[in-house]
């Protein structure tokens, strides 16, 4: 069974600042992995996703994500951020069953 | 434009009362799904549908059952709800890319 651990409940950074935020995953098989941006009342949001080649992969509004095999993770990173990226970020994990396992996620609060 | 649709939006019902919650998707996904999210705990999967009358329970199926006649209507049905079932409800489609996300039921059982 997989499993998915954003390790951030809470991240604040200023507005043009860069942030990372971790998700670690474990499972012994083929997975997708993806991210998700959720705002306060609406759905989740694709933001990007990785299945295998280039480890670093591009998202939307300048995200990007970097996949590591020997760490099992998949941080989400953005090099200048907006107080409109403010908003929850689940990390998933989906094995070739189509069973998708979503981390607890982490609120990204980004200020003035 | 590719879009999951949830009816009704927000709903509240009574203790044993029953429950339907709506999903619709035009696109011909074969694979959809059944989540309710409730603070600190992130979105939990109810049930995942490969197809028609190709259902299979998910982490947190007991409670609740799942119906899909038509490849574009996946329902979620309480039977007799419970107080604990106050939950936002998503339902989404796995296209080629990733999964796509409605927007959502609110539901309050009282």
């Amino acid at each position: 069974t997989q499993t998915v651990s954003q390790s951030d409940a809470h991240v604040t950074v200023f507005e043009g600042d860069s942030v990372e935020l971790r998700c670690n995953y474990s499972y012994g098989g083929s997975i997708y992995l993806s991210w998700y941006i959720q705002h306060h009342g609406h759905g989740l949001q694709f933001l990007l996703k990785y299945y295998s080649g280039n480890p670093v992969v591009q998202g939307v509004n300048g995200f990007e994500a970097e996949f590591s095999k020997s760490d099992s993770s998949f941080h989400l990173r953005k090099a200048s951020v907006h107080w409109s990226d403010s908003a929850v970020y689940f990390c998933a994990v989906r094995t070739n069953t189509g069973k998708l396992t979503f981390g607890d996620g982490t609120v990204l609060t980004v200020k003035p | 434009d590719m879009k999951v649709t949830q009816m009704p939006r927000y709903l509240i019902k009574r203790m044993g009362e029953n429950v339907l919650l709506e999903c619709g998707q035009d696109m011909s996904h074969e694979t959809m799904y059944w989540y309710r999210q409730d603070p600190g705990l992130g979105l939990q999967l109810i049930y995942i549908s490969y197809d028609v009358d190709s259902n299979s329970e998910g982490d947190i199926p007991k409670g609740y059952r799942v119906s899909r006649k038509k490849r574009e209507h996946f329902s979620l049905i309480l039977d007799s709800a419970k107080t604990n079932q106050t939950s936002v409800y998503f339902c989404a489609s796995l296209s080629r890319q990733a999964p796509l996300f409605g927007e959502g039921t609110r539901l309050s059982v009282l």
